[in-house]
């Protein structure tokens, strides 16, 4: 298996522009979840899916970030409209189920926000 | 919520010698204790975790303990090497990977 698959790896783009980060889980996983990285705030869970269904959204910062998952392979955090201090390293990650020990994460997708 | 406090926030050490990271947590609900090691551009990856039935684990050159009174868990890193070098978050969670919170990460450093 690939493992966790995320794209784009980098993205630029210019505030007010819609941003779209993509994830695939591995496959057989049923919980994703979807993490920010930032020097001042460390890794902060966003948002988690288990079997496709959202389960806690707590921690998405704004009605300017929803994220989707169609299908048990694929999930999109989107951004809209893009703020320069969206700025960070986007994870997403998966695991067996919520419950699991082990979480595995992607490479992530670099968000500059200029 | 959770909140998890790591400390210290940058650790150098000679290689060979030992490395301590120590998390607090808040929540005394909270039963699950993984650690994670980010190299540097890569993604965070689980090496170690603890379960609050356990005071100790071991795995070859790393060792976590608990101390559910204190509401304390600690890193043991022993003899270690260049490729130990990597940021490590700690992290608490009432239940497996859902609401897993974070440390704020220990850049670690060995000194040749």
């Amino acid at each position: 298996d690939a493992g966790v698959i995320q794209s784009p790896r980098h993205e630029v783009t210019e505030m007010g522009q819609e941003v779209t980060l993509r994830c695939k889980p591995i496959s057989g996983h049923n919980s994703l979840f979807w993490y920010r990285q930032t020097m001042m705030r460390g890794l902060e869970l966003l948002i988690y899916f288990n079997n496709n269904v959202p389960i806690d959204d707590s921690g998405m910062p704004e009605d300017r970030f929803s994220a989707k998952m169609p299908n048990a392979s694929f999930s999109t955090l989107k951004i809209q409209p893009s703020e320069p201090r969206d700025s960070a390293v986007y994870f997403c990650a998966s695991s067996i189920s919520p419950s699991s020990e082990k979480l595995f994460f992607g490479s992530g997708t670099q968000l500059s926000v200029l | 919520g959770e909140n998890v406090e790591q400390h210290p926030s940058t650790l150098s050490v000679q290689e060979g010698d030992s490395a301590v990271i120590k998390c607090t947590y808040s929540d005394s609900a909270s039963n699950y204790f993984p650690w994670y090691k980010q190299e540097l551009g890569k993604r965070p990856q689980l090496i170690i975790d603890i379960r609050s039935n356990v005071g100790e684990k071991k795995d070859q050159r790393i060792a976590v303990t608990l101390n559910k009174t204190a509401k304390h868990f600690s890193l043991h890193i022993t003899e270690t090497q260049p490729e130990d070098s990597a940021v490590y978050f700690c992290a608490a969670s009432t239940k497996g990977n859902e609401k897993l919170t974070f440390g704020t990460g220990t850049r670690l450093t060995i000194i040749p």
